[in-house]
């Protein structure tokens, strides 16, 4: 079955050092994979996708993420916080088999800490 | 912001009462969504229009009508909901309906239902 895994609830990174937001996938196919943010009282913010090329993905507000087939993850990166990207953040790849439909995670709250 | 637009923003309403959620989109996509979003849960999708024709309906119950009079707004009709209906309302909209391209939130509609 196609599935998004994001193992941390809640990740707490003081501001000014690097952060890692995690997420591991199970697909058929080769993945396309999507990484969106949802600020306090807002709808989710598209922040960055992989679909080919380049397993390194630059996306918005600083953020990037690694693609790695052989450990099926797509880890979101940012080399220095800012208290403002506390958020809650999404995982999401595309199913294949799921007529062709987001499959998301359940989210991991970012806290930045001053 | 998105261009996606939600009303209301919040709703309280009795397990009798009948309401309705809009959305609008300001960009021209072909493709609108609705999805359900609970407290630590991935989002559950629950509708997709693609050029006002419904395409994907995820076993939703028949309490939720949605409709799409034409491909910038898409309601969703409630009646005789049950407490676990309660949960943030989210209209999101995309180019097309493949998943390929990013999906663009409005703020979301907080239902209450007491």
């Amino acid at each position: 079955a196609q599935s998004v895994a994001q193992p941390e609830d809640q990740v707490n990174v003081a501001e000014g050092n690097p952060l890692t937001v995690k997420c591991t996938y199970s697909v058929s196919g080769n993945p396309y994979l999507f990484w969106y943010v949802q600020y306090p009282n807002r709808g989710l913010q598209f922040l960055l996708k992989y679909i080919t090329g380049d397993n390194l993905v630059k996306g918005s507000y600083g953020f990037e993420a690694e693609f790695n087939k052989s450990q099926t993850s797509f880890h979101l990166k940012k080399p220095s916080a800012l208290v403002s990207d506390s958020a809650l953040y999404f995982c999401a790849v595309l199913g294949l088999d799921s007529n062709y439909q987001l499959i998301w995670g359940a989210g991991t709250k970012l806290i930045i800490k001053p | 912001e998105t261009g996606v637009t939600q009303t209301p923003r919040h709703l309280v309403m009795g397990m009798t009462n009948k309401k309705s959620l809009k959305c609008e989109q300001h960009l021209g996509h072909n493709a609108m969504y609705w999805y359900k979003q609970s407290a630590k849960k991935p989002l559950e999708l629950m509708f997709v229009y693609s050029l006002e024709e419904r395409v994907e309906n995820n076993s939703v119950p028949s309490r939720f009508s949605p409709e799409c009079p034409n491909s910038s707004h898409l309601f969703l009709h409630l009646h005789t909901l049950q407490p676990e209906d309660s949960a943030l309302y989210l209209c999101a909209s995309s180019q097309d309906q493949q998943g390929f391209n990013e999906q663009y939130f409005g703020p979301g509609t907080r239902l209450t239902v007491t």
